[in-house]
């Protein structure tokens, strides 16, 4: 079973509109959660930290459902420069080494 | 600022040579460092991390080694290559791990090789 499952998408959107991304993740134990995105040929690049209260930065917002193992990304109005792949990250137990696992990654396109 | 410097951005190598990618971060003391690699379509694979100068460990048994000989820097090496070590090597770096928390890791740019 893998540590972090996404749905791969592809997931198609005119600007403007709300997409959102959901991701599990198998060990329960996990203490640390990050929205990661990446565009085509390019580096990782950390897009915003998961709380358990949930957070939000703009027009995304990030949700965590510890009891259902459960992180979800929601975009609000949409821009052509959200196209991109966007990676759920799960940590490990916490230890002093800071493992993450990356899920596949969700491919988002944002049409004109 | 914390920066990190990873190259070559490009590589294309025959079957059977050398490697040698090199990593370096600036603006931070002792950091946890991290080699993956990224299959054409496919998702990270962690390769090698390193919680120390000298300390290396392993995820994956193959033909590749890692070595950290200064605080900042790490090396990532083959001594034969082969067709399936195609890929996007990303070299990450995070703050130990501190407050209950893992900390986020952050990218070079990368290194892509193509080996023919």
């Amino acid at each position: 079973r893998k540590e972090v499952e996404q749905d791969p998408g592809p997931f198609n959107v005119p600007e403007g509109a709300t997409v959102a991304f959901n991701c599990t993740y198998s060990n329960s134990a996990s203490q640390s959660f990050f929205w990661y995105r990446q565009d085509c040929r390019k580096e990782p690049k950390l897009l915003m930290s998961v709380y358990s209260s949930g957070n939000e930065d703009g027009r995304f917002t990030a949700q965590l459902n510890r009891a259902s193992q459960y992180i979800s990304l929601l975009i609000r109005d949409s821009k052509l420069s959200d196209s991109a792949t966007y990676l759920c990250v799960v940590s490990d137990r916490g230890s002093t080494l800071g493992r993450l696992y990356f899920g596949r990654g969700t491919q988002l396109t944002v049409w004109p | 600022s914390q920066t990190i410097h990873q190259w070559p951005a490009t590589l294309v190598q025959p079957v059977g040579s050398p490697l040698s990618l090199e990593c370096t971060v600036e603006g931070t003391s002792n950091p946890n460092l991290y080699w993956y690699r990224q299959a054409a379509g496919r998702g990270l694979q962690l390769l090698f991390y390193s919680v120390g100068i000298g300390q290396i460990s392993s995820e994956v048994p193959q033909n590749l080694s890692a070595s950290r000989p200064q605080d900042r820097q790490f090396i990532l090496s083959s001594k034969k290559l082969l067709l399936s070590d195609s890929g996007f090597y990303l070299c990450a770096w995070s703050d130990a791990f501190g407050t209950g928390r893992n900390q986020p890791q952050h990218f070079g740019d990368g290194t892509r090789l193509s080996i023919l």
